[in-house]
């Protein structure tokens, strides 16, 4: 069936450090793609998304590309700060059938020290 | 206010009772979803609705009962709560679209003891 794989975490960084967070997916179709951050005791908001091959969601300076030869879609920044702490979830939409809910991955607990 | 709203957002209650979690949306979007978060699984989806008096099962749907009788309103019920369903619980709701995001309520802590 469709499913997301996220990197396992959790991820400790440094202020400033580079992010890479690794989600690839399974999927019949095309997909739509999305990434989503859970602050403590909040519900998700939506980062970023991108919804044909090749395309690139990018917001707050988080940043992600839909590859669709190596079905993937990883997130990164340049330079995580400690308000970046936070959970992230891949999450997948599909094209075809009348579900469209999302798929998520198991998300990875991103913490950021000063 | 414009949103999507969840209540009560801390719940305990016994094993056996019943319990019902709301959700309200005020974008009239066609579709509503209910969600389970737990430790190691991500979300799992419970139970969605595409319109009105139209819901069907997802991935962990025993145990839980919807309903969906206008447009805005999506409650979840534990006929008879489980330890196993101390969970958080998240309400979403989307367009029809493919290419569109679900927008999230706060979420639901409930424990049962």
């Amino acid at each position: 069936g469709d499913s997301v794989t996220q990197m396992e975490g959790p991820v400790t960084l440094s202020e400033e450090a580079f992010l890479t967070i690794n989600c690839t997916y399974t999927a019949t179709g095309y997909p739509s793609l999305f990434w989503y951050v859970q602050y403590p005791g909040e519900g998700l908001q939506l980062l970023l998304k991108a919804t044909k091959a090749d395309d690139k969601g990018s917001n707050k300076g988080f940043e992600a590309t839909y590859r669709k030869e190596t079905t993937s879609f990883h997130l990164e920044k340049g330079s995580v700060q400690v308000s970046d702490s936070a959970v992230y979830f891949c999450a997948l939409k599909l094209a075809a059938g009348s579900a469209r809910q999302l798929t998520f991955g198991s998300g990875t607990q991103l913490t950021v020290l000063p | 206010d414009a949103g999507i709203t969840q209540s009560p957002r801390y719940k305990i209650t016994e094993t056996g009772r019943q319990v019902t979690l709301m959700c309200h949306q005020t974008w009239s979007h066609s579709y509503m979803f209910w969600y389970r978060q737990d430790l190691g699984h991500g979300l799992r989806l419970i139970y969605y609705s595409a319109a009105a008096d139209i819901t069907d099962k997802g991935e962990v749907p025993d145990g839980y009962v919807v309903s969906r009788s206008k447009t805005e309103n999506f409650p979840l019920t534990l006929e008879s709560a489980t330890r196993s369903q101390t969970s958080v619980y998240f309400c979403a709701s989307s367009e029809g679209r493919v290419n569109t995001e679900a927008f999230f309520g706060q979420g639901t802590r409930l424990t049962v003891v």
